[in-house]
């Protein structure tokens, strides 16, 4: 089991352009979170979805920012015209069933991150 | 709206001391309490997690209790070491749904 995957690690963009960020979640799990987290700052949600369902995106910007989980293929958090203030560490998760001490419960397991810097 | 408080945000301790983070939930259906180690440059991981129904739980060196009156739950770290040094964050899960809030994080660093 590869875990979640996320790419590109690092990606930089001028202001304006478009930035697309790609999670693999866990083999079978059908439930994926993005967060952001600005440099030195914690992980704000953004985004939750399920195959083909956006479930809540309350802590997504309205403008520029948008997610998508198709039915193939990898969730994408694409960020459009982007800004220096976008700068961050863009982190999906996917939830996992995990049978250690808490049987039970659903966890959230992260991919390594996308680091995206914004000239 | 939910939110999680955590405090401190920083935190020094010598080698082999004890260390403790807070956190504090808004939203009284939270059940699922987990923490979460961040070092430097690499991805958030599950250190420890407590359920609702349990009081206390402990994992080797690290433990966390829950007080579901006061809504406070805290990670406790015993005899700490240079590689307990990162960033801790609690997080809480609302009942009946999938939303995890994260406080805003603690940076330990255990000094030898």
């Amino acid at each position: 089991n590869a875990g979640v995957m996320q790419n590109p690690r690092h990606l930089v963009r001028r202001r304006g352009q478009e930035a697309r960020l790609r999670c693999s979640p866990m083999k079978g799990h059908s439930h994926v979170y993005w967060y952001r987290q600005l440099p030195e700052e914690g992980l704000k949600f953004m985004v939750y979805l399920q195959k083909e369902n956006i479930i809540d995106e309350s802590g997504m910007p309205k403008e520029r920012f948008s997610a998508e989980f198709p039915k193939e293929g990898p969730s994408i958090l694409r960020i459009q015209q982007v800004v220096r203030g976008d700068s961050a560490a863009y982190f999906c998760a996917s939830l996992s069933y995990s049978w250690g001490a808490q049987s039970g419960a659903n966890v959230l397991t992260f991919g390594a991150g996308s680091r995206l810097t914004v000239l | 709206g939910e939110n999680v408080e955590q405090h401190p945000s920083t935190l020094s301790v010598q080698e082999g001391d004890s260390a403790v983070i807070k956190c504090t939930y808004s939203d009284s259906a939270s059940n699922y309490f987990p923490w979460y180690k961040q070092e430097l440059g690499k991805r958030p991981q599950l250190i420890i997690d407590i359920r609702s129904n349990v009081g206390e739980k402990k994992d080797q060196r690290i433990a966390v209790t829950l007080n579901k009156t006061a809504k406070h739950f805290s990670l406790h770290i015993t005899e700490t070491q240079p590689e307990d040094s990162a960033v801790y964050f609690c997080a809480a899960r609302l009942s009946g749904t999938y939303k995890y809030i994260f406080g805003t994080g603690t940076r330990l660093k255990v000094l030898a």
